[in-house]
């Protein structure tokens, strides 16, 4: 079946690194998005893999292993604004709207 | 830079009413989507459409149902409110481009509550 796996809540200290693990197990797959949620808001769009190896965008890199159907999301020089949810989202097929999306990872920056 | 604008942000409703919700995007995009977000679990497609004129099912389409007359606008009907479709209903859209990464674009939502 189709399933993909975040932790529920994660706590990190401002100014540390966190990494946010996403597991997957779809009947297909053409890419991996990751997506921010602050509370209240709309889901905005951080990163896309498709492709094994990590991608870096500023204080933000997402991590795809296709063969272990695994990514993460690593977080550096936390900020108090990246308290967020953190939205793991499968494409299946060649259609975007053919997207799984996990429930996404609750993230908790302490001063 | 509007991007997707969803109406209303708010509204409660009794068991039995209907509704609208709109959502209109002015980025040229040819996908439309209405995901509803419930605590503890991903987003959920509802319907989705990819082009004017053209709907389909998502992934739990009971008791909704959609229309696309204009590219810009995609609207999502409630026929006959329950209190399972007490939710956070977002509209969301992109462009749809075979090979390339095109990320879903969000509206902020609409708060439903059914009584």
């Amino acid at each position: 079946g189709q399933n993909i796996d975040q932790p529920t809540e994660m706590t990190a200290t401002e100014g540390a690194i966190v990494q946010i693990n996403c597991t997957y197990q779809t009947s297909g797959f053409n890419g991996l998005f990751w997506y921010q949620q602050h509370a209240g808001e709309a889901p905005t769009f951080l990163s896309y893999n498709v492709l094994d190896g990590l991608e870096e965008k500023g204080r933000f890199s997402s991590f795809l292993s296709r063969s272990k159907g695994y990514s993460y999301l690593l977080l550096k020089e936390l900020q108090m604004k990246d308290s967020a949810s953190y939205l793991c989202a499968v494409r299946e097929g060649d259609s975007n709207y053919q997207l799984i999306w996990g429930a996404g990872t609750k993230l908790i920056i302490k001063p | 830079n509007a991007g997707v604008t969803q109406t209303p942000k708010f509204r409660v409703l009794k068991t039995g009413q209907s509704m609208t919700l709109l959502c209109a995007q002015d980025m040229n995009h040819e996908y439309m989507y209405w995901y509803r977000q419930d605590p503890g679990m991903g987003l959920r497609l509802i319907h989705y459409s990819v082009g004017e004129g053209t709907t389909a099912k998502g992934e739990v389409p009971d008791g909704y149902n959609v229309s696309r007359l204009k590219k810009q606008n995609f609207l999502l009907g409630l026929e006959s409110a329950a209190p399972s479709q007490t939710s956070v209903y977002f509209c969301a859209s992109s462009h749809e481009r075979t090979g390339n990464n095109q990320p879903q674009h969000f509206g902020d939502g609409t708060r439903l509550s059914i009584l």
